[in-house]
């Protein structure tokens, strides 16, 4: 069974762009959720979509979005790109959420200057 | 409202000696614990889950957890520690709410 995969794998962006990340989750998994990783906040849960409706949300302002296709695939957008954005961004799938384990996947890092 | 919190950010073992990472849970219900791994520059990998049956949970690379509800804990454990266990670890609480809540990490360093 493939894994999770996301792309790009590295992006650089300025400041004011805004860039759209992908994730393809693991077949038949209908969970998808995504992460910001940086080293002073660590690992901060950003949103959570389960077929194709957002379920949980992080407190992360408006700037991020995302949306899941109904293929089960997500992506993720940030707009008007802020230094502090720069980060590693994890996307992990689920069979349903919750209880049942995630799945993670390489994860794209994301550089703004 | 759930919680979680690891207790050590860091902690430095003796390869071949045991390891002990700490992680406290709050939860309203009977909740699901996980210890997820991340090695340097990769993704997240589930170690092991605790999902309300037996309360001593083995999971991969001869990691277990014992899930303790008198004491809210789920602490990791491993008898004896090698080079490549150096990572950092993730404890990660969910309940019937359905939201998933990661502690802070805590950085395993091994002393050759």
């Amino acid at each position: 069974k493939a894994g999770v995969t996301q792309t790009p794998r590295y992006l650089i962006k300025t400041r004011g762009q805004q860039v759209t990340l992908s994730c393809s989750p693991i077949s038949g998994h209908r969970s998808v959720s995504w992460y910001q990783q940086t080293p002073g906040q660590g690992l901060q849960f950003l949103f959570e979509y389960f077929s194709e409706t957002q379920r949980n949300k992080g407190n992360f302002p408006g700037r991020f979005s995302g949306r899941q296709f109904s293929n089960s695939r997500s992506e993720m957008n940030v707009s008007t790109l802020e230094l502090g954005d720069s980060a590693l961004y994890l996307c992990a799938s689920s069979l349903q959420g919750g209880m049942y384990e995630q799945y993670f996947g390489p994860g794209t890092r994301l550089t703004v200057t | 409202a759930q919680s979680v919190t690891q207790l050590d950010s860091h902690v430095s073992v003796s390869e071949g000696t045991p390891v002990l990472l700490r992680c406290n849970y709050s939860s309203s219900y009977s909740p699901s614990l996980f210890w997820y791994v991340q090695h340097p520059n990769k993704g997240l990998q589930l170690l092991l889950k605790y999902t309300s049956a037996a309360t001593l949970v083995k999971g991969i690379n001869g990691f277990e957890a014992e899930f303790k509800k008198s004491e809210t804990s789920f602490h990791l454990t491993k008898p004896s520690a090698h080079m490549s266990d150096a990572a950092e670890y993730f404890c990660v609480v969910s309940d019937q709410g359905d939201k998933i809540i990661f502690g802070k990490g805590t950085r395993l360093h091994i002393l050759p």
